[in-house]
């Protein structure tokens, strides 16, 4: 299994603060992935990295900012969590554009906004 | 529009029988890849199998099939002989070549039940 994990797995929060997921890949992998699950979405991009410093956003970025300093960590940050935000978040990896086997995705981590 | 389209909220197979779960996609781009991923009920996603955008024949992982129709834009995953520890969230995602986007769409899912 792709070493990749996240932390918190599971969060609970209050409207208003700030809060910060991680992902940690132990892989080297250039590409690092931040999505969030809903029902009846599927899994949706909030933003992406294509190297250290290299970050580019999703299709659902609005209200959330990411960092990477170090090819291993990946950072997503609510500045002022909402509700609408209650999602479980998946991290995903990949190697180099066009591997076939796609993305090695964390374990995900359930965030509850309340 | 969608990217990548799944019309099937839900499914339903007998034990041991072969099922196939539709996927439909969107893109201009003449490089992509096609993935489906499975997730069960504990909630990891797994890489299941892929397909390129030139490859000629099927892809085949075991007893996952990858029924690639590409003038159709279809990719429809097919589970042969199935089981119980198939009963899982079946997604399609697709990734269009080229720049560092790298960028990966998914669909909605599919949600399979093996019925012993």
């Amino acid at each position: 299994d792709a070493g990749i994990t996240q932390s918190p797995r599971h969060k609970v929060t209050e409207t208003g603060t700030p809060v910060t997921l991680r992902c940690h890949q132990t892989e080297n992998h250039r590409y690092m992935y931040w999505y969030r699950q809903d029902p009846g979405h599927g899994l949706r991009l909030i933003h992406y990295s294509y190297g250290v410093k290299d970050t580019d956003k999703g299709e659902v970025s609005d209200g959330y900012s990411v960092s990477r300093s170090k090819t291993e960590d990946f950072l997503l940050t609510l500045e002022s969590a909402t509700s609408s935000q209650t999602s479980v978040y998946f991290c995903a990896i990949s190697e180099v554009a066009g591997a076939p086997t796609g993305q090695f995705f964390g374990p995900g981590t359930r965030l509850t906004v309340l | 529009a969608q990217k990548i389209t799944q019309t099937q909220p839900g499914m339903f197979v007998q034990e041991k029988e072969a099922v196939t779960l539709d996927c439909t996609y969107d893109t201009s781009d003449p490089s992509y890849g096609l993935f489906w991923y499975k997730q069960p009920s504990s909630g990891e996603m797994i890489f299941l199998i892929y397909q390129g955008s030139y490859d000629q024949q099927n892809a085949t992982e075991g007893r996952y099939s990858l029924n690639f129709q590409k003038a159709r834009k279809s990719a429809n995953l097919v589970i042969s002989a199935s089981q119980l520890g198939d009963s899982a969230m079946y997604f399609c995602a697709m990734r269009e070549g080229g720049g560092t986007g790298n960028q990966f769409y998914f669909g909605t899912g599919t949600s399979l039940t093996v019925i012993p």
